[in-house]
């Protein structure tokens, strides 16, 4: 059973497009985590949201925490292929450090 | 050290062999992780330490996983008698948190082990 689900599990676009990939649970999380891994690589560590119906920003990632801190969304404007890459969320439980990773999202952005 | 650091990168077994992981984690980081991840997949957990503690080994897949943090810092996975379906990529991570609060982790690039 997993817990968290994301979608798309592939995504193939062209340079300049923009995306959008979900992450939903169930259960709800005291944080939610998203990081990028390349082949080879551990993961990477992108942001970190805890508040219900946060957003935060970096260059043109935008992240989103769902109210009812159970999902999030990861939307790239301007995709470029520098962004390809597996794209994971991870959900923290408030009595344990363990983090609860979704399945991942293969995003390949085309020149 | 800047980072986490895992030996060997890569490890190939022959099936029946006893094969050890090593991680080195940042120095100062109590909380200690380790992943299997299979190709195309998002990490699947299968112990945690704080310290030397090993709070939570609820992932491991059977006995013959075991994993130690004797002082706190470098830590070793063992999987003994290996079988084909232990082939996988096995991460490392580290964290300042202690229980209960997780900013974040730092992953090491892993040890990508084939079983043959």
């Amino acid at each position: 059973t997993q817990l968290l689900e994301q979608s798309p599990q592939f995504l193939s676009i062209q340079e300049g497009e923009n995306l959008t990939v979900y992450c939903n649970s169930s259960s709800v999380f005291s944080s939610l985590q998203w990081y990028r891994q390349e082949p080879g690589e551990g993961p990477v560590l992108l942001v970190t949201v805890v508040t219900g119906g946060e957003v935060k920003k970096l260059k043109r990632l935008t992240f989103q925490f769902g109210d009812a801190r159970k999902d999030s969304s990861l939307h790239i404007t301007a995709a470029q292929p520098g962004d390809t890459g597996l794209y994971l969320c991870a959900g923290a439980r408030s009595n344990t450090g363990k983090l609860i990773f979704g399945q991942g999202t293969t995003l390949q952005v085309k020149p | 050290g800047a980072g986490v650091s895992q030996s060997p990168r890569y490890k190939v077994a022959k099936r029946g062999q006893d094969v050890a992981l090593r991680c080195d984690p940042i120095s100062g980081h109590v909380s200690l992780f380790w992943y299997q991840q299979a190709l195309g997949q998002g990490p699947e957990f299968l112990t945690y330490f704080q310290n030397e503690a090993q709070l939570d080994k609820s992932g491991l897949p059977s006995d013959r996983f075991f994993a130690e943090r004797p002082e706190g810092s470098v830590s070793t996975l063992k999987i003994q008698r290996t079988q084909q379906e232990d082939s996988a990529v096995y991460l490392c991570a580290s964290s300042l948190a202690s229980r209960g609060r997780n900013y974040g982790y730092t992953f090491g690039s892993g040890t990508r082990l084939t079983v043959v």
